[in-house]
């Protein structure tokens, strides 16, 4: 039973188009992030959502919007792809604890993006 | 600012120990973490230390920390080819968020 699971797995689209990735936790969390894997594999915050809230938005472009429908699903739309989008996105819950500290990050198995 | 800097990479001998350093910035972070990616996988806990420990140890895996200088280590004995991997090093900041290291990618010579 996957705790966290992102869908695609893979996805390749050409330029200007929009897509989503899909992402749901089971795990009863209430904060959800997305990260995006460059090639060299660096892993930066993109967004932070608790509870359905956003609370942090790191420098993206606003072509990026997340979307929250429950604490369980953080959902990632992107339009108007650029070949720079190309990356492994990964998805991951965590728990808040008192003093505004996180339980560990489990993560999702990453969706693929490939722009061309 | 926020920066979790690590060595890009890390070649051991197999049957040696591997030590992966790791520098955090912000003192107050209460949780550090060290997560293990595996080639086309997501990233998975290894193990984590709590900020008023100084060493923690699992099985083959040592972490000490230091946090008079913000310095974490992951001590892996007995390296196996299976702990071919690329090694994250995550700390809890203060700003209720979980950043990365640039990850370190251990490679085993037989």
């Amino acid at each position: 039973d996957t705790a966290v699971s992102q869908t695609p797995k893979y996805l390749v689209t050409q330029m200007g188009n929009d897509k989503s990735i899909k992402c749901e936790q089971n795990l009863g969390h209430d904060t959800m992030y997305w990260y995006k894997q460059d090639s060299k594999k660096f892993l930066k915050i993109m967004f932070s959502y608790n509870n359905k809230e956003l609370i942090i938005n790191e420098t993206v472009p606003n072509r990026f919007s997340p979307k929250s429908p429950d604490k369980a699903h953080l959902n990632l739309h992107i339009n108007s792809l650029e070949l720079g989008d190309s990356a492994v996105y990964f998805c991951a819950s965590s728990q808040p604890r008192p003093g505004g500290w996180n339980t560990e990050a489990f993560f999702g198995q990453g969706t693929r993006l490939t722009v061309v | 600012g926020e920066d979790v800097e690590q060595s890009l990479f890390l070649s051991v001998r197999e049957g040696d120990s591997s030590v992966i350093n790791c520098t955090y910035t912000d003192s107050s972070s209460t949780y550090l973490y060290w997560y293990k990616q595996e080639p086309g996988a997501g990233l998975q806990l290894l193990t984590y230390i709590f900020s008023n420990m100084d060493m923690k140890q699992d099985q083959r895996l040592t972490v000490l920390l230091n946090k008079k200088d913000k310095h974490l280590s992951l001590r892996i004995a007995d390296t196996q080819t299976g702990d071919s991997a690329i090694y994250f090093c995550a700390e809890d900041s203060s700003a209720s968020k979980i950043i990365f290291g640039s990850g370190t990618r251990l490679s085993i010579r037989p």
